[in-house]
């Protein structure tokens, strides 16, 4: 089976503009949970989907938001861009979405 | 707030030793996860126990929990360079009605050749 990808890998972008990240699950898995990763602040989760539903959510501002799709597929937006967005973006997909997690590589982004 | 803290944040051994990482958390679990991130890159599931099990072990990985005290361990045994990395300890919560997986701020391990 094809592993979790993400896209894009990297991204710059400057404060005040949007970005939009997109994660392909494992095929079969209708789970789909988000983390934010930054130096500081470790691995904090952001949400998840499970069939095209919002489960749960992190404590992350309105300006970060996500979707997910009839195949599962899902995508994360951050508005207003502020400085401290600058992170590794992580997807992971599973069964259930506290059993194991597979993750992507992530997308980093920067923000300048 | 943090539900799992791992112990020591970093730790330097040399190749051949082993690596014993510890994981205490807070709360009721479902079960307990060991993740390993080598830098930058996406985690890796390495074991998971649940909260009937007591030990597990997968190759040099032996994974022991013990719920009265909510702690758990992580014991690599004749670590190798390629071992290198951060490793993370997760758990499966209850958390306003709908199941979660809370990670904590991992430990970071060098193993030196």
């Amino acid at each position: 089976k094809a592993g979790v990808t993400q896209t894009p890998r990297y991204l710059i972008k400057t404060r005040g503009q949007q970005v939009t990240l997109s994660c392909s699950p494992i095929s079969g898995h209708r789970s789909v949970s988000w983390y934010q990763q930054t130096p500081g602040q470790g691995l904090q989760f952001l949400f998840e989907y499970f069939s095209e539903t919002q489960r749960n959510k992190g404590n992350f501002p309105g300006r970060f938001s996500g979707r997910q799709f009839s195949n599962s597929r899902s995508e994360m937006n951050v508005s207003t861009l502020e400085l401290g967005d600058s992170a590794l973006y992580l997807c992971a997909s599973s069964l259930a979405g506290w059993e194991t997690q597979y993750f992507g590589p992530g997308t980093r982004l920067l923000v300048l | 707030s943090q539900q799992g803290e791992e112990d020591p944040q970093a730790l330097s051994i040399q190749e051949g030793e082993n690596a014993t990482m510890n994981c205490s958390y807070k709360t009721s679990i479902n079960n307990l996860q060991w993740y390993r991130q080598n830098s930058g890159r996406g985690l890796v599931h390495l074991i998971l126990i649940r909260s009937n099990e007591r030990e597990k072990h997968s190759g040099r990985l032996r994974v022991t929990l013990d719920t009265s005290k909510k702690s758990s361990s992580l014991l690599i045994t004749a670590s190798r360079a390629a071992d290198t990395a951060s490793y993370f300890c997760a758990t499966g919560v209850v958390q306003g009605g709908s199941e979660k997986l809370v990670f904590g701020k991992g430990t970071k391990l060098t193993v030196n050749p």
